[in-house]
């Protein structure tokens, strides 16, 4: 079965960095597209990062760019999200989520989330 | 940036009854448009795509319908486990991919 398992999160300071993982398993991982997806406490749902299939093509949320960046290691069935100069209102848990692919930009598995605290 | 509007923002129904939730589009997104279910301390789950088409073991009691802007959720005589936050997305334009800011359903 499709399985998303999201690493990396804890609490930091203000301007330091993390790096994101998602492992998956129980499809063909070359075949996807991922998404990064984040809620902040008591929010609701934020789009933060895409990486196509082939890695060629990354796409960012405004807010982020210059400091997220995404990659995927299809040796490892890994995607990763570096996240520097963090932060407090980055401060959520972070989703990986599968490309539905075919044109259909949804999110149709998710990893249960990996939690980032940005905080002096 | 397409903006999505969900209402109500609260939406309190007995179980066995009817449950209508709607989303709005600043623009149209065709058909472009994903729902998805939430529950406390869990990742979101997949609903309906294309407006209308439901996800992999979705019951039959969840259907969406519209097009355009103007878009809705029918959950059919709900059942406890459908008490949840639901969000809607569109994927027409992008990026961003945009969510509206969901809709709780609470007994």
């Amino acid at each position: 079965q499709v399985q998303l398992v999201e690493s990396g999160g804890g609490v930091v300071q203000p301007g330091r960095s993390l790096r994101l993982s998602c492992a998956a398993s129980g499809f063909t991982f070359t075949t996807y597209g991922f998404h990064w997806v984040r809620q902040a406490p008591g929010k609701g749902l934020d789009w933060v990062a895409f990486i196509s299939d082939d890695g060629s093509n990354k796409y960012f949320t405004a807010s982020v760019k210059g400091r997220f960046s995404i990659s995927r290691d299809n040796s490892k069935n890994t995607v990763y999200l570096q996240v520097d100069s963090l932060r407090t209102g980055d401060t959520a848990v972070y989703f990986c989520a599968r490309d539905g692919g075919d044109g259909f930009n949804v999110f149709d598995y998710w990893g249960q989330g990996t939690r980032v605290t940005v905080s002096s | 940036e397409i903006v999505m509007t969900q209402s109500p923002v609260t939406l309190s129904v007995s179980p066995g009854e009817r449950a209508t939730l709607s989303c709005r589009a600043s623009q149209s997104v065709r058909y472009d448009l994903a729902w998805y279910q939430q529950k406390p301390g869990q990742a979101p789950r997949l609903l309906i795509y294309g407006a209308s088409t439901r996800a992999t073991g979705i019951p039959a009691r969840f259907s969406g319908s519209g097009s355009g802007t103007e878009f809705t959720l029918t959950i059919n005589s709900l059942q406890s486990e459908d008490f949840a936050v639901y969000y809607c997305q569109q994927y027409k334009n992008w990026p961003p991919l945009t969510f509206g800011g969901g809709t709780k359903v609470e007994i």
